[in-house]
């Protein structure tokens, strides 16, 4: 079955360490993205990537480090510069719709990281 | 900037009975996609509907539909024949095209739906 994986499903860490979340998928689609949920917002957006080796940042990037070394994977680091890290963070991917401008996104299940 | 607004937190409804909820947004953009995702007790993040902003017939999916008020900036949900398994958060999203083969979206701050039997 095509789809995004997210992993682990929750997630535990210390103040003060890096921690990396796993986003995959077999959907051969091309962009892929990262969101964070905090209570009572919506979802906001982190880094994005339309290709290989190329990602940038999106509206909250701040203490937070991606790459994309294969179309695949786009995995995010929460890094210990990240002032509030404990959130729900959530993999998106996308694929080109012809001339469309229009892409839509499909959601992996989601990480739930708890600092501690 | 574009900003999305759902203005009702909470809301309930019986099983079997209709629900409206809102959403009104804020863009410059004349063409643009607008959607709402349903996120239940899991937050696996399910699109429920979407709207292109040139058609003007309004989208449906079955019990779910919107009413599209291009002018107004209004983008509200309609579910009919209400289901306990639609209890969930709902949320508006407005598709910002960013270049090349993505988009962002933005989010607003979610209604929470209960259904009651």
């Amino acid at each position: 079955d095509g789809g995004i994986t997210q992993s682990p499903k929750y997630l535990f860490r210390k103040e003060g360490q890096n921690v990396t979340l796993s986003c995959e998928q077999n959907l051969n689609h091309d962009a892929m993205y990262w969101y964070r949920q905090d209570p009572g917002q919506g979802l906001r957006l982190i880094y994005y990537s339309q290709i290989v080796n190329d990602f940038q940042k999106g509206d909250i990037a701040e203490g937070y480090s991606v790459s994309r070394e294969k179309k695949e994977s786009f995995p995010l680091t929460v890094t210990s510069a990240q002032k509030n890290p404990t959130a729900f963070y959530l993999c998106a991917s996308s694929i080109r719709s012809g001339a469309s401008s229009y892409n839509e996104q499909f959601f992996g299940p989601g990480t739930r990281l708890t600092v501690l | 900037a574009q900003t999305v607004t759902q203005s009702q937190p909470e809301m309930s409804v019986q099983e079997a009975e209709t629900v409206t909820l809102s959403c009104t947004y804020d863009t410059s953009e004349n063409n643009y996609y607008l959607f709402w995702y349903k996120q239940p007790p899991s937050r696996q993040m399910i699109l429920v509907i979407r709207q292109e902003a040139y058609k003007q017939q309004n989208a449906t999916e079955n019990r779910f539909s919107v009413n599209f008020q291009k002018a107004a900036k209004s983008f509200s949900l309609k579910i009919s024949d209400s289901q306990l398994g639609d209890t969930a958060m709902y949320f508006c999203a407005f598709m910002k095209y960013l270049g090349g083969a993505t988009n962002k979206l933005i989010f607003g701050t979610g209604t929470l739906l209960a259904v009651q039997p």
